[in-house]
């Protein structure tokens, strides 16, 4: 089955809202890392996470790998924050660099 | 910064012939390339981790045989796609490790394949 359940699969914002994405785990996981997929295919970095938070911007992550979930802040949502978000997960005990990802949510942001 | 160049950024082929995509780490070392597909309406996809000076460990579905993949030195990786067909279509991404970077996968932009 799936290891990484990632929630919503779509969501829209107007301008100036926050939202939050999560992603749930079904095995133990090293770290997580989150990306945003472009209009043309490009997988940006937003965040890698071992444990803890980390914050960029209007952006802020979490990653409880007790609790086997991590989270997507966005705060005060722009009109180029519109893209589609994947987390990706490292299974412990699994090789560097094999991730498994979420399926995606598809951020729209409305004027 | 951590870059990853990866080219071409979109091609076509006819069905049965065979296309290589190159990807290029600039600026740290990429001792493991990992390579996905993202196929139409779907998540991604691992094909293959390449660990320099390391065999190639393919994943289930995916063969040395139809992906054929070179990893020579700490900056650079290839991989054919043997035999296109249809079900070859997609997006696919070269993701390279950065060990100095507490193992963050830093992806290319990404070759779309499209297959006639």
């Amino acid at each position: 089955g799936d290891q990484v359940e990632q929630s919503p699969s779509a969501l829209s914002l107007h301008e100036g809202t926050s939202s939050a994405l999560r992603c749930n785990f079904t095995t133990t996981t090293r770290s997580v890392q989150w990306f945003r997929q472009n209009s043309r295919g490009s997988l940006i970095n937003l965040f890698y996470l071992a444990s803890g938070t980390k914050e960029n911007g209007r952006l802020k992550s979490a990653f409880d790998s007790k609790e086997l979930y991590s989270t997507l802040h966005i705060r005060d949502a722009q009109l180029e924050d519109s893209g589609t978000y994947f987390c990706a997960a490292e299974a412990r005990g699994s090789a560097l660099g094999r991730l498994h990802f979420g399926a995606g949510t598809q951020l729209i942001v409305i004027p | 910064g951590a870059l990853v160049y990866q080219y071409p950024r979109r091609t076509i082929c006819k069905s049965g012939t065979s296309m290589r995509m190159e990807c290029q780490a600039v600026g740290f070392q990429a001792t493991s390339v990992a390579w996905y597909r993202q196929s139409p309406q779907k998540t991604f996809e691992l094909i293959a981790l390449s660990t320099v000076n390391s065999a190639i460990k393919y994943e289930q579905n995916f063969t040395q045989e139809k992906f054929p993949i070179s990893h020579p030195n700490l900056s650079f990786s290839s991989m054919t796609v043997l035999n296109a067909y249809l079900e070859d279509r997609g997006l696919y991404l070269c993701g390279a490790r950065d060990l100095a970077g507490k193992n963050t996968l830093y992806f290319g932009a990404g070759t779309r394949l499209s297959v006639l």
